[in-house]
C-alpha cells in the first residue's frame, strides 16, 4: 500500500518569514495530493490540492508543488502570518491503481511567532 | 449549508460499552469515510463507503462496523469499547470516491476508560 512521510513534524517561522514542508511517497500510481490545515479542535480543511499532470499550483500564499519523478512534494506558505499556525497534513490518493483511499502523513505542527 | 455535521462531540465510555457515531452531510456527495486520529499517528482510515449500499474496511477495522443509512448518513459502531480505542474520530465525505476533495467534520473525542 501507500505510505507517506512527512517532515518537520515540528516547524517554527517568524511572521513574515516562508514555511516549507515536505513529503514522500511511495506507490508511483498516486496521482492526487491534497494538503489539509487543522486547527485546534477542529477537523481538517483542505487548502490546496495537486494532481499529477502538474507540476506546481499556488493559490495566494500557498503554494504546492509536486516532483513525480523523485515521488516527493512540498508546501510553500510565505509571507507567514499568526492565523497559519495550525496542524498542517499531506496526503497522497493512489486512485490510479484503484485504491481509493487517501494515505496521510503524520503531521506538522507549523508555529509562526509574532 | 452545514457541510459535514457529527454527533457526539465528545463522549466517555466504559470498557465493555457499545455506542454509535452520528456523521451526516448535506453535499450531497457519494462517498463517506470514517477516520481516527491518535498523537503523532496522522489520520487513519477505518471504514469507507463509496456510495449508497456498499461499505469497505480501510487501514484499521477491527472493532468497528459501520452503517450507511441512506446517501446522507454514515454511522461507525463501536460494539465493545476498548481502551485502544481512545482516539479523535472523523467522518468526511467525497463527491466521488477517488481523486476527490474529502470534506470532514468536527470530529467526536472518545476516552475509553
Amino acid at each position: 500500500g501507500e505510505n507517506v512521510e512527512q517532515h518537520p513534524s515540528t516547524l517554527s517561522v517568524q511572521e513574515g518569514d516562508s514555511a516549507v514542508i515536505k513529503c514522500t511517497y511511495s506507490d508511483s500510481a498516486s496521482n492526487y495530493f491534497p494538503w489539509y490545515k487543522q486547527e485546534l479542535g477542529k477537523g481538517p480543511q483542505l487548502i490546496i490540492d495537486i494532481r499529477s499532470n502538474v507540476g506546481e499550483k499556488k493559490d495566494q500564499r500557498i503554494a504546492v508543488t509536486l516532483n513525480k519523478t523523485a515521488k516527493h512534494f512540498s508546501l510553500h506558505i510565505t509571507e507567514t502570518q499568526p492565523e497559519d499556525s495550525a496542524v498542517y497534513f499531506c496526503a497522497a490518493d493512489p486512485s490510479g491503481a484503484g485504491s481509493y483511499q487517501l494515505t496521510f502523513g503524520k503531521g506538522t505542527k507549523l508555529s509562526v511567532i509574532p | 449549508n452545514a457541510g459535514v455535521t457529527q454527533t457526539p462531540k465528545f463522549q466517555v465510555l466504559k470498557t465493555g460499552q457499545s455506542m454509535t457515531l452520528q456523521c451526516a452531510q448535506d453535499m450531497n456527495h457519494n462517498s463517506m469515510y470514517w477516520y481516527r486520529q491518535d498523537p503523532g499517528m496522522g489520520l487513519r482510515l477505518i471504514y469507507y463507503s463509496a456510495s449508497e449500499g456498499t461499505t469497505d474496511k480501510g487501514e484499521v477495522p477491527n472493532g468497528y462496523n459501520v452503517s450507511r443509512l441512506n446517501k446522507r448518513e454514515f454511522s461507525l459502531r463501536l460494539e465493545s469499547a476498548a481502551p485502544s480505542q481512545t482516539s479523535v474520530y472523523f467522518c468526511a465525505s467525497s463527491a466521488l470516491q477517488g481523486v476527490n476533495e474529502q470534506y470532514f467534520g468536527p470530529g467526536t473525542r472518545l476516552t475509553v476508560t
